[in-house]
């Protein structure tokens, strides 16, 4: 099946830094979604994007649909504590809402 | 609005056992699709009902079954509980099968 490949594997970083994290794919899709799931739920849509080179922002977020289609690149802006969980990309690869999910990156603010 | 909601929170099973898991799906959403996550892993894909009918399956096993309500409510059913099956079992709800998922909180289920 499709793998989806998701890096880094977690970030410990300093609150107020960026944070950049990236997903790719080996086949081309027509949409990234990007999610954020903290401890105890689901996961929440942050951006989804639907066109190559598309770039999205959602207040600190910011995210890309590189122009190859396999990946993307989600950017994070001044981190604060409650940035922390674990942010997924995912692809649409059944048509329809049947998603395939990246391994995660797990990022932890340090105050 | 209630959002997506999901029964029990958690529950602890043995190997052999039959479980039911429940979700209530967002008021006026006909779309429901089910997912396991395991423990450090990504949600996978288990299946997927559109009013009341089956509109696609992942790579589980006839095991896993399910079934959707008139009310657009719906069950996971897993047969034979194998230890690999401990999970986090997520349900996510949209208005059709092209808008955008809500998940609910998950079901813990543990098998021994």
């Amino acid at each position: 099946g499709q793998q989806l490949n998701q890096s880094p594997q977690s970030m410990f970083i300093q609150e107020g830094e960026d944070v950049s994290m990236n997903c790719t794919s080996s086949s081309i899709f027509n949409t990234w979604l990007w999610y954020k799931q903290d401890p105890g739920e689901g996961p929440v849509l942050l951006i989804a994007l639907y066109k190559a080179g598309e770039l999205t922002s959602n207040g600190r977020l910011t995210a890309q649909f590189g122009i190859t289609r396999k990946d993307s690149f989600l950017n994070i802006s001044a981190s604060i504590p409650s940035d922390v969980g674990i942010y997924f990309c995912a692809l649409d690869t059944g048509g329809g809402n049947k998603l395939t999910f990246g391994t995660g990156t797990q990022l932890k603010v340090e105050l | 609005e209630t959002g997506v909601t999901q029964s029990p929170t958690h529950l602890i099973k043995t190997r052999g056992q039959q479980v039911t898991l429940r979700c209530s799906s967002q008021s006026g959403h006909n779309t429901v699709s089910w997912y396991q996550q395991a423990l450090g892993q990504g949600p996978q894909f288990i299946f997927q009902y559109y009013r009341e009918e089956e509109n696609g399956r992942g790579n589980f096993p006839p095991r896993f079954s399910g079934l959707q309500f008139p009310n657009y409510s719906s069950e996971l059913n897993v047969n034979a509980l194998e230890l690999d099956d401990s999970a986090l079992y997520l349900c996510a709800s949209s208005l059709t099968a092209s808008n955008e998922q809500f998940f609910g909180p998950g079901t813990r289920l543990t098998v021994l």
